[in-house]
């Protein structure tokens, strides 16, 4: 079965670059998509189409993608943006089906 | 604004079944398309299933393919999802969550927890 593989955990320190990787086979040829978790909280989508921010999110938050990778830039991280970040796509076979990455700790400290 | 309220949680025994149910407010729900994702206690998200928004189609993971049954009433502006035969494995928050078409999973209820258990 098609899988997304994502880093276990990211620390920077506040005002820092982080960046989280997203790797599939597939990604060449589909889109990626990002959502954050925080904790006791519901996700919520921070880049679409491997590039793009939804109205809301702060500009600090970027998506790019190369090859089979994905990547989730956060510029100048802040204390407030500790979460679980997973990046997501349709299976390598299948466009109506969902993949998730294993998800990414992101510890700002 | 956009809100997504599930219920129908709780413990069940194995084996045996349980109905979520999804109430939609904020949008108009015939026009799109909807998820159930869960994530079992601290996993990660796991996709479950999906329901075009006129629920012509439907499409399901392997793991709940053949136990679980995506369902919607427009009408009503509802979303279901039956689960029969279930297992442990199957313990978990279940989020019911909106699909756009550029902006897949772009709104998610609060989730109801589901846990199987003897």
């Amino acid at each position: 079965s098609y899988e997304l593989t994502q880093p276990p955990s990211v620390s920077v320190s506040p005002g820092q670059t982080a960046r989280i990787t997203c790797s599939g086979d597939a990604l060449p040829n589909k889109y990626a998509y990002w959502s954050q978790q925080k904790s006791g909280q519901a996700p919520v989508l921070v880049i679409y189409e491997d590039t793009n921010r939804p109205s809301g999110i702060p500009e600090r938050f970027s998506g790019s993608s190369s090859g089979t990778m994905a990547t989730l830039t956060i510029s100048g991280a802040q204390v407030e943006d500790e979460a679980d970040y997973y990046c997501y796509s349709t299976d390598s076979s299948d466009n109506h089906r969902w993949v998730f990455g294993g998800g990414t700790k992101l510890t700002v400290l | 604004q956009v809100q997504l309220v599930e219920s129908g949680g709780g413990v069940v025994q194995p084996g045996r079944s349980l109905r979520l149910s999804c109430a939609a407010s904020g949008f108009t729900f015939s026009s799109h398309g909807m998820h159930w994702v869960r994530q079992a206690p601290g996993k990660g998200l796991e996709w479950v299933a999906v329901i075009w928004y006129d629920g012509r189609n439907t499409y399901y993971a392997d793991s709940v393919k053949g136990r679980f049954t995506i369902s919607r009433d427009n009408s009503k502006n509802t979303l279901s999802l039956q689960m029969n035969s279930l297992r442990a494995e199957d313990t978990g928050v279940y989020y019911c969550v909106r699909d756009t078409y550029q902006t897949p999973m772009d709104y998610w209820g609060q989730g109801t927890l589901v846990t199987v258990s003897s």
